[in-house]
């Protein structure tokens, strides 16, 4: 099983829309959470830390779950420039002690 | 605005030539990192420093990559010799990571390899 699992979509939507990613991971002490957004054909760049007891900014929400493992990432009235692949990363603590990066969602928003 | 730069930016090569890949981290970050990206395996962990020391380099196929940071300011991944299999993306990160706590990652464009 991967560290982190993400559904690598992509997802296409309409603008306006509401899309909602998941991802799970696999080390139950796991500390740190984030999501990152990576542009076709650029870097990685830090979107959002995710705290346990969630957190928004702007039309962006990140969820924890725990008990289930799982991270979440809500993208409310989409628009045209949030087209990109969302990357889900974990500390794993141990072992390798690095950040473990998902292989990322991509999303499509439609005009 | 500090970033962390990459060079070079795009590589071509034949099979069997060395290839040396230089990155320069932002000032005060104490890890460096270096992944490679292709689109079957994603985002792969190759190699980090912190202080300059190497703390794993498992993810790195030993017998042809090697990774060094001879001083704060430089960090190179090189391989020798280069296959077709290498042609990838070459992403260098850096970071402040204090007492296990993992602040954000700042990647740096990351150099296009590919090997003929």
């Amino acid at each position: 099983r991967k560290e982190v699992e993400q559904d690598p979509g992509p997802f296409n939507v309409p603008e306006g829309a509401t899309v909602a990613f998941n991802c799970t991971y696999s080390n139950s002490a796991s500390q740190s959470f984030f999501w990152y957004r990576q542009d076709c054909r650029k870097e990685p760049k830090l979107l959002m830390s995710v705290y346990s007891s969630g957190n928004e900014d702007g039309r962006f929400t990140a969820q924890l779950n725990r008990a289930s493992q799982y991270i979440s990432l809500l993208i409310r009235d989409s628009k045209l420039s949030d087209s990109a692949t969302y990357l889900c990363v974990v500390n794993p603590i141990t072992g390798r002690r690095a950040l473990t990066f998902g292989s990322g969602t991509r999303l499509q928003v439609q005009p | 605005d500090a970033r962390v730069t990459q060079t070079p930016r795009d590589k071509v090569t034949e099979m069997g030539q060395e290839v040396t890949m230089r990155c320069q981290p932002i000032l005060g970050h104490n890890t460096v990192f270096w992944y490679r990206q292709t689109m079957m395996q994603g985002l792969e962990l190759l190699a980090y420093f912190r202080n300059r020391a190497p703390l794993d380099d498992s993810g790195m196929p030993k017998d042809r990559f090697s990774a060094e940071m001879p001083d704060a300011t430089l960090a190179t991944l090189k391989i020798q010799p280069s296959e077709p299999r290498d042609s990838a993306v070459y992403f260098c990160a850096s970071g402040l990571v204090l007492k296990g706590s993992y602040n954000e990652q700042f990647f740096g464009p990351g150099t296009r390899l590919t090997v003929l």
